[in-house]
């Protein structure tokens, strides 16, 4: 079945860019009918989604977010990748990254384990 | 955004007991179009990522016990352990995904009484 694993920086720097990458193994990422996505949770709290691409290539965004996020492809080595600019502390959280079904608007199933990202000099 | 609430924030619940937890949307989640509810659960474990547990309001995800159960249409919905096991214990997530962004109620925690 379909896996996925975060892998990235686990701190950064206030006001640099944050960046991840999901690795997805089990199965294709490309495809207009596969769709991919990030979430985080900050510490002793609920889910954020932050946004989606599609196995073709087609993102989209939380536009809490949009103006600070680019979530982007590469389906030769199977995986999609998240960057954050100009952090702050509040973006210190848990990083998800997961599949979506029945998407582009859909659950999600299954998420990666998450990766702790911090935000601090 | 269709904001998510949930109730209560968290219970104790005697094993073996029924669990019921409650989540509302801001604006509804039924499509005319299928007469499907837009809405999703999920358990999170301390220390784990999110686990499927139900879709369109009352579907079990694959290999989900039958003890979970999910009701409810248009703003209200219900989760419904009907004998809590041990390894329950959890935060559990309602989610929308009729409107994007998709949002997340703020999570019940369940644990033992």
């Amino acid at each position: 079945q379909v896996q996925l694993q975060e892998s990235g920086p686990r701190l950064v720097k206030p006001s640099q860019t944050l960046s991840l990458t999901c690795t997805v193994s089990g199965g294709s990422i490309s495809g207009n009918s596969n769709h991919w996505s990030w979430a985080r949770q900050p510490a002793g709290k609920g889910l954020e989604w932050i946004g989606r691409i599609s196995g073709s290539g087609t993102a989209d965004y939380n536009p809490s977010l949009e103006s600070r996020v680019i979530i982007s492809i590469d389906t030769s080595k199977n995986q999609f990748s998240l960057k954050m600019s100009s952090v702050t502390a509040a973006d210190t959280a848990l990083y998800f990254c997961a599949k979506e079904l029945a998407g582009p608007l859909g659950w999600f199933d299954p998420w990666g384990q998450g990766t702790l990202v911090t935000v601090s000099s | 955004d269709f904001v998510m609430t949930q109730s209560p924030d968290s219970l104790a619940v005697s094993l073996g007991e029924r669990a019921t937890i409650n989540c509302k949307s801001s604006q509804s989640l039924l499509s005319s179009s299928n007469n499907k509810n837009y809405l999703a659960w999920y358990q999170q474990k301390p220390g784990q990522s999110p686990k499927l547990l139900i879709y369109w309001a009352s579907t079990r995800a694959s290999a989900v016990p039958d003890r979970f159960s999910g009701s409810g249409s248009a703003t209200d919905f219900t989760l419904t352990i009907s004998t809590l096991q041990a390894e329950d214990v959890a935060v559990y997530y309602c989610q929308q995904y009729y409107s994007s962004p998709p949002t997340f109620g703020p999570g019940t925690k369940v644990d033992f009484k």
